[in-house]
């Protein structure tokens, strides 16, 4: 178990509803990042926080996407309006940031399905 | 923007026999690191390589770092059934933002006992 914890694992929605997923990172971990991951596919990078503060998003969270970390511990990823498109498996993954290490720890997913 | 391929995409061996994936990347790295997935599982670290031609062992797994590092390579030995998942490198670039790492498609492996 690597201590990164997801929810929920699966999520099965209509098209057009919105969905929710939360990610709780090891504790002690500043870094937390999410990426989708589509069968067959490596996981793309979505967007990634140090603490609270969003630092990058991917050309690929579109305006229906949002992410929060509001306390600097566990994320929400929040998808307005979903489309089938979205139907994939929705990784975090969280590290905690010293020189030279750089290892993410991944958390078990949330998969989603959008009918 | 920066590219990674990884080669295979697939591989069938049979228990036993050795496995190698490759991994290439359109530009230089600062490190690369390897994932290993099992089926329906999620991305486990295995190794992060950080030197020029570095070369790290972890049992049956040999792990290389190209001299120009921009490739790097995974050899089994002896492959076992529980190596059985999808393999991915994992780039960091100097061209990229600080923290944002690519995954390459990675390499499904497949041991028939």
């Amino acid at each position: 178990d690597t201590g990164v914890s997801q929810n929920p694992r699966h999520k099965i929605t209509k098209r057009g509803q919105n969905v929710t997923f939360r990610c709780d990172p090891i504790s002690e971990h500043n870094r937390l990042y999410w990426y989708r991951q589509t069968l067959g596919q490596g996981p793309e990078f979505l967007t990634y926080f140090q603490n609270e503060a969003q630092l990058e998003k991917s050309r690929l969270l579109s305006d229906r996407f949002s992410a929060e970390r509001p306390k600097g511990s566990f994320s929400t990823l929040e998808i307005q309006r979903t489309e089938q498109g979205d139907s994939a498996m929705y990784l975090c993954a969280s590290r905690f940031t010293a020189l030279g290490e750089e290892t993410q720890y991944f958390g078990p997913g949330t998969r989603l399905l959008v009918l | 923007g920066q590219q990674v391929m990884q080669i295979p995409q697939y591989q069938h061996v049979q228990e036993g026999e050795d496995f190698t994936t490759y991994c290439n990347s359109s530009t230089t790295l600062s490190n690369i690191q390897w994932y290993k997935q099992r089926p329906g599982g999620h991305p486990v670290f295995l190794i992060q390589l950080v030197k020029s031609g570095e070369v790290k062992k972890q049992k049956r797994l040999t792990f290389q770092f190209g001299e120009a590092k921009k490739n790097s390579s995974l050899h089994i030995t002896a492959t076992q059934t529980t190596d059985v998942g999808t393999y991915f490198c994992v780039c960091s670039s100097y061209e990229t933002s600080y923290d944002k790492v690519i995954f390459g498609p990675g390499t499904s492996l497949s041991v028939i006992p």
